[in-house]
């Protein structure tokens, strides 16, 4: 079971926006940036946001994050198909010196 | 461009060991930090610890002692994550992932991965 908490599905159709959560606790989230990753079936994680809401060069500003206490988000809006991927979150956890994932969040484009 | 490209597949008998491989191109090998993640059938990530590429030293994670070694060979710009006496519950996909600094608040973060290694433990 993940320190941090992600919704294990979301879904969503072409052009709408959708909202991935990230909970955590006050030793990880609520301390420290998140981190979130996409990851494209049967390839590497890639990068989306990092520093809780900076985007990487080359991502789409359709992806976007914030964070507010022990909890984060990444919406991304104008939904695609490509988007079609897993999503995770990532954050430092000052209690346990490491870092902690969410469990990961499946979206669907319909 | 970075790539960690990761060994394939591996099937192994309860009690062996299996070594993954993950080398490093496109950026100067011994300037980022090399960590080592583990996905379970049907669970999260869990982080397993990390390696420092210019003196060699591991952290390992909680949960990660004893049988995890991590090594290096900075001259084919390759991190190894070796594990011994393999257990069922050792089934995983195992990814690399390199860290790098964030210039403005001076801490690291997973910037790139490998595509991951499925590792199966089975008689």
């Amino acid at each position: 079971q993940s320190v941090v908490t992600q919704p294990p599905s979301a879904s969503g159709t072409p052009g709408q926006r959708v909202t991935i959560s990230c909970s955590g606790s006050n030793s990880n989230i609520g301390s420290n940036y998140v981190y979130w990753y996409q990851q494209l079936p049967g390839t590497a994680p890639k990068l989306l946001i990092y520093r809780n809401n900076q985007r990487p060069s080359g991502v789409p500003d359709r992806f976007s994050g914030s964070k507010s206490g022990t909890s984060a988000s990444l919406a991304i809006s104008g939904l695609r198909s490509e988007d079609e991927a897993d999503y995770f979150c990532a954050a430092w956890d000052d209690s346990l010196s490491g870092w902690v994932f969410g469990g990961g969040t499946e979206l669907t484009v319909l | 461009q970075v790539q960690l490209v990761q060994s394939g597949s591996d099937l192994k008998k309860p009690g062996a060991s299996v070594k993954v491989s993950c080398k490093a191109s496109g950026y100067t090998f011994t300037s980022s930090g090399m960590n080592w993640v583990r996905q379970a059938p049907g669970q999260g990530l869990e982080w397993m610890g990390w390696i420092n590429t210019k003196t060699g030293n591991p952290t390992y994670a909680q949960g990660f002692t004893g049988r995890f070694v991590f090594s290096l060979d900075t001259s084919v710009s390759t991190a190894y994550l070796q594990i011994s006496s393999l257990k069922a519950e050792d089934t995983a996909v195992y990814y690399c992932a390199r860290v790098d600094r964030d210039p403005l608040t001076g801490l690291y973060y997973f910037d790139y991965w490998g595509q991951g290694t499925l590792v199966t433990v089975s008689s």
